[in-house]
């Protein structure tokens, strides 16, 4: 069974430039939540998406969006890039949005906003 | 989701135990308690998680205490790839939250 795949691996922008991330669940998951991980704040939830729909949210501005695909796959977009946006995005899936399940991450995808 | 507080760093021995403490002192009655761990750059993988009962499995073994306050981690036979950052996870989402600092594990030959 394929793991979480996530696309590209490594991105590089500019400031003021919007970017879309790409997470695919390993097969038969419908739960993908996204992170993000700077070496100053640690690994923070950004948000969770279950059934296409937007389940739980952490602290970040609206400038960080996602979604998800009727096929559980989910894209992340974050637009006017700042140079704090710069790190390793990383997403989880799990099979359904129960307390008694194991998160499968990905191997993030990095990126430089220079 | 309850609050964890885990010692920064540990050392341990290749080839013994390695236990790695948790509290989670306000816990709630339906939280569980999850661990993953993180080598470097690369992303978290499960290890454990319970509810009430100790808990084991291939990689690991979770205790708990009989108040749920508390619990540790338990690498029976630590190698040099078990060398990771690790995190407790207290709530009732499968773990899915903001991870905090963790505990930096190095197993030294």
């Amino acid at each position: 069974k394929a793991g979480v795949t996530q696309t590209p691996r490594y991105l590089i922008k500019t400031r003021g430039q919007q970017v879309t991330l790409s997470c695919s669940p390993i097969s038969g998951h419908r739960s993908v939540s996204w992170y993000q991980q700077t070496p100053g704040q640690g690994l923070q939830f950004l948000f969770e998406y279950f059934s296409e729909t937007q389940r739980n949210k952490g602290n970040f501005p609206g400038r960080f969006s996602g979604r998800q695909f009727s096929n559980s796959r989910s894209e992340m977009n974050v637009s006017t890039l700042e140079l704090g946006d710069s790190a390793l995005y990383l997403c989880a899936s799990s099979l359904e949005l129960r307390a008694n399940e194991k998160l499968f991450f990905g191997s993030g995808t990095q990126l430089s906003v220079l | 989701d309850a609050k964890t507080t885990q010692p920064p760093s540990m050392d341990c021995a290749e080839g013994r135990a390695a236990n790695l403490p948790c509290n989670h002192s306000t816990i709630s009655g339906n939280e569980y308690v999850y661990w993953y761990r993180q080598i470097h750059s690369q992303g978290p993988q499960y290890i454990i998680h319970g509810l009430k009962n100790n808990e084991t499995n291939e990689m690991a073994s979770l205790i708990i205490t009989e108040d749920r306050k508390s619990s540790t981690l338990i690498l029976p036979h630590a190698t040099l790839r078990d060398t990771a950052v690790y995190y407790c996870i207290v709530n009732t989402n499968a773990g899915k939250s903001t991870f905090g600092d963790g505990t930096t594990l190095t197993v030294k030959p």
